[in-house]
């Protein structure tokens, strides 16, 4: 079956800039997490959707991201203002359920460049 | 504070054995991840370790001691392909749903 798919693959933008990442999770999970992963590094939690629930924002690392989720599926995730510290892959991940004890499935990512 | 370590980086002969180790600080335990990454791909899900003991998959095998808070990844007949960064994660006890995540070891494969 499909598995978690993101886009776009790259992105490259200009200091300043807003960009919009997408997630689609696999279809049926309800828990979905974004992460950031710079070079050389492990995974940085973002933040986490649960069904229809409020998420869970406490790893954004600024008030320029944000995230939503539409429908319990496809997931957007925004950065405004992109700066260059911003750069690095961002990966998202849906599990069946949500507890920590679910196998979590990941997408290819998003690399960010910021200029 | 609930932390992972595991060693960054580390080389082996193709056709070799590795053992790839992670230890782990945490309040609780409720298992062990290992995923397996390719360079500028996704981590792939590769063992949870609940139960003490060793667990084998193939040419892989993960072991893990509760008690010591110290789990290993083993790759049998070392191939090529196994070059990877390799991630152990453990659930966070402060969270229902959140993973504390190792920096992940850095695998080459020499012939």
């Amino acid at each position: 079956g499909a598995g978690v798919s993101q886009s776009p693959s790259n992105k490259v933008t200009e200091k300043g800039k807003d960009v919009e990442l997408r997630c689609d999770p696999i279809s049926g999970h309800t828990a979905l997490y974004w992460y950031r992963q710079s070079l050389g590094q492990g995974l940085e939690f973002l933040i986490y959707f649960q069904g229809n629930s409020a998420p869970d924002k406490s790893g954004l690392p600024s008030d320029r991201f944000s995230a939503e989720r539409t429908g319990g599926s496809v997931s957007t995730l925004t950065i405004q203002r992109t700066q260059q510290e911003d750069s690095a892959v961002y990966l998202c991940a849906s599990s069946s359920n949500g507890p920590s004890t679910d196998t979590q499935y990941f997408g290819p990512g998003t690399r960010l460049t910021v200029l | 504070g609930q932390n992972i370590d595991q060693p960054t980086e580390m080389t082996a002969t193709e056709g070799a054995i590795v053992q790839i180790n992670c230890t782990y600080q945490t309040s609780g335990f409720n298992g062990l991840f290992w995923y397996q990454q390719h360079a500028g791909e996704a981590p792939t899900f590769l063992s949870y370790n609940v139960l003490d003991g060793l667990e084998e998959k193939g040419r892989f095998s993960s072991f893990l001691s509760r008690s010591k808070g110290y789990s290993y990844l083993l790759l049998k007949e070392l191939q090529m392909k196994d070059s990877a960064s390799y991630l152990c994660a453990v659930p966070d006890m402060d969270s229902n749903y959140q993973l504390i995540w190792g920096a992940g070891t850095k695998l080459i494969i020499k012939p």
